[in-house]
């Protein structure tokens, strides 16, 4: 079975400055995705970043970068020069293949941009 | 751009009442979940489908029901509505592959009193 684990529930970060969400994994496929999602008090959910496990490098979407570590089984969301609007839920989740396509979500990260 | 709709953002009904939650998608997607949102809980699937008419238990289906007679359409259904049904219901949609993105609705926000 997957799981997913983020373990801070709330995070603060000063604005402009780099901020790292945790997220570890656990699978038995050898095959997965990992994928992070932003959830403003809105509700809607916003896909910011993805990397699948056999990629080389570290996926990057502008102020996005996933730090995956496979070893450790890590995919931490880092944004850095932090803004205002960067305040929201977080969400790391995973799918793998065959049998375990369905995806699997933590619990979420409450992260708070202050000025 | 991927486009899942929900049909109602913010439903209050009473207690016993049928509800119906309604999803499209204009993807042409095969698989399609509901997910239950509540706080410090995340994300939990409801039941989730994988094709026409095809559909299959998650975590939490005590309760509920769904309906899927086209591709693009995933209905959520509450057979008799109870209080601790109250929670945010997300639809989602995406194609098969561990590399496929998730795309999700706006989220309906439902109150049973």
């Amino acid at each position: 079975a997957q799981k997913i684990t983020q373990t801070q529930p709330g995070m603060f970060v000063q604005e402009k400055e780099a901020v790292t969400l945790d997220c570890t994994y656990d699978t038995s496929d050898p095959s997965y995705g990992l994928f992070w999602y932003k959830q403003p008090s809105s509700g809607e959910m916003i896909f910011l970043i993805y990397q699948g496990s056999y990629d080389q490098q570290n996926a990057t979407e502008g102020r996005y970068s996933l730090n995956f570590q496979k070893a450790r089984k890590s995919a931490n969301l880092v944004i850095s020069a932090s803004q205002l609007g960067d305040s929201a839920m977080y969400f790391c989740a995973m799918r793998g293949s065959g049998g375990s396509y369905i995806p699997t979500f933590g619990r979420g990260t409450s992260l708070i941009v202050h000025p | 751009d991927v486009k899942v709709t929900q049909s109602s953002r913010y439903l209050v009904k009473r207690t016993g009442e049928k509800v119906f939650l309604e999803c499209v998608q204009d993807m042409d997607h095969e698989n399609m979940f509901w997910y239950r949102q509540d706080p410090g809980l995340g994300l939990r699937l409801i039941y989730f489908s994988y094709d026409v008419k095809m559909k299959e238990k998650g975590d939490i289906p005590e309760g509920y029901s769904v309906s899927r007679e086209k591709k693009e359409r995933f209905s959520l259904i509450l057979e008799s509505a109870s209080t601790n049904q109250t929670s945010m219901y997300l639809c989602a949609s995406s194609r098969d592959g561990s590399g496929n993105t998730i795309y999700f609705g706006e989220g309906s926000w439902l109150t049973v009193v």
